[in-house]
């Protein structure tokens, strides 16, 4: 299994990037990295994945390095809305997604 | 896309009873899963729901205790038996439209049980 290592907690000021990191040493080549949070009393939402190159959506941007061992999710401006626990995945479990602790973003204004 | 509604959001019920938790999504798929999120902690996998079969369950989990259906491909039930303030968490639903790894997972709003 590909086991993940986050930050407990972030925080940032609003209309400031925020750069969430993961590690995932152990990851295999054909493992996607896929970003969730979860929003106070709402379930998971997606929020981006990748493989190997750095990827852009309109939530936010994705670098993953070039071993693969770790990524980094990129909130360009942070709202006082995206303040939620993000959740790093490698999507290795023949579909199920295994969520670990998370990084608690909070934002101050 | 995947639009999931469970029901109920919430319920309180008493020990040693069971509770009934549905999940109807707007469209057929093939995976769909069970989580639970106990107070202050991350999601937790209860189970993948298969449609026809008998459902897989992970470590720790037990038919006995959270038995479910999936008699198709838009709908699944998960029970809660015999319950015990332990059981006390939010239970949510999740589904994964398409084939493969490289698709998005969507989530249900949770059912948030209190069991007294």
């Amino acid at each position: 299994d590909a086991k993940t290592t986050q930050p407990n907690s972030m925080e940032s000021n609003e209309e400031e990037p925020v750069h969430l990191p993961c590690n995932h040493s152990t990851i295999s080549g054909t493992d996607y990295i896929h970003w969730y949070r979860q929003l106070p009393s709402q379930g998971p939402e997606y929020v981006i994945h990748g493989l190997t190159s750095n990827v852009n959506n309109r939530m936010a941007s994705l670098a993953i390095a070039e071993d693969r061992k770790s990524s980094t999710l990129i909130l360009h401006r942070a709202t006082l809305r995206d303040a939620a626990v993000y959740y790093c995945i490698p999507d290795n479990q023949g579909g199920k997604l295994i969520f670990g602790q998370g990084t608690e973003l909070s934002v101050k204004p | 896309s995947a639009v999931i509604s469970q029901k109920p959001s919430r319920d309180i019920c008493q020990r040693g009873t069971s509770l009934t938790i549905q999940c109807q999504v707007d469209s057929q798929v093939t995976m769909m899963f069970w989580y639970r999120q106990q107070p202050g902690q991350s999601l937790t996998l209860i189970a993948t729901a298969n449609q026809g079969s008998e459902a897989t369950y992970e470590s720790g989990f037990v038919i006995d205790k959270f038995p479910i259906s999936r008699p198709n491909l838009t709908f699944s039930t998960l029970t809660v038996s015999n319950m015990s303030p332990e059981d006390s968490s939010i239970y949510l639903c999740s589904v994964r439209p398409g084939w493969g790894m490289n698709t998005e997972a969507f989530f249900g709003q949770g059912t948030r049980l209190t069991v007294v």
